[in-house]
């Protein structure tokens, strides 16, 4: 089963512009959501998790339950910011992370 | 910061061969990962190593895969007759604690090719 689906393979906004990465998740319990960034040659890190609800170089993402999404935002999107992001979702007691296909953001200068 | 570190970067081996990836994760982490990213795919969990044993895994980390973590500190995912399509980016992963309240530290992976 797809339990974290990114809509956007590729995701290309204007520097200064606002950004929003779509996560959508399936799954029927308290799922624990997370956004994961891979800048070019470098690793996996973990950008920011929803439990935290904490702001990460400007990137904010708010759980909706009702439209079981986490979305990715940022208002003003840098040169910086290009880069993949992956959704992942974490169950209920598990330790195992399900992570979506990721969209590849680019920021144009 | 600390980084867990995987080697070699890179692995190219023929079909039917074994290969073993090596992993040192962060020294004082308890728990132990491994997934993979076949090329233009979602990165996959295969499983997870803790007080010496796995604790879980998919239904991808079949009897061709073992994990081991011989000496305390490198952490190894061995498959013993390489297929084609296990050529993947694979990446170690470590945290101190069970739980998603702890961070997930990730190597840089190791991209097998499989000929």
């Amino acid at each position: 089963a797809q339990r974290v689906t990114q809509p956007e393979k590729l995701l290309s906004v204007f520097k200064g512009a606002p950004v929003e990465l779509k996560c959508n998740y399936s799954y029927s319990g308290s799922p624990e959501l997370f956004w994961y960034v891979q800048y070019s040659r470098q690793r996996l890190q973990l950008l920011l998790r929803h439990i935290s609800r904490e702001s990460i170089k400007g990137f904010t993402a708010d759980l909706n339950k009702g439209e079981t999404s986490f979305h990715l935002k940022k208002p003003f999107a840098q040169e910086e910011d290009s880069a993949m992001y992956y959704c992942a979702l974490s169950e209920t007691g598990a330790n195992n992370l399900f992570f979506g296909t990721g969209t590849r953001l680019t920021v144009i200068p | 910061e600390p980084e867990v570190t995987q080697t070699p970067s890179h692995q190219v081996t023929q079909m039917g061969q074994e290969v073993i990836l090596r992993c040192v994760p962060i020294s004082n982490h308890l728990y132990f990962y491994w997934y993979r990213q076949i090329l233009g795919q979602k990165v996959e969990f295969l499983v997870s190593f803790y007080n010496n044993e796995i604790s879980e895994k998919s239904e991808i980390f079949d009897d061709q895969f073992s994990v081991e973590r011989p000496d305390g500190s490198n952490f190894t995912l061995k498959i013993r007759s390489t297929k084609l399509e296990d050529s993947a980016m694979y990446f170690c992963a470590s945290r101190v604690l069970d739980g998603n309240n702890e961070k997930l530290f990730f190597g840089s992976g190791t991209q097998l090719s499989v000929l």
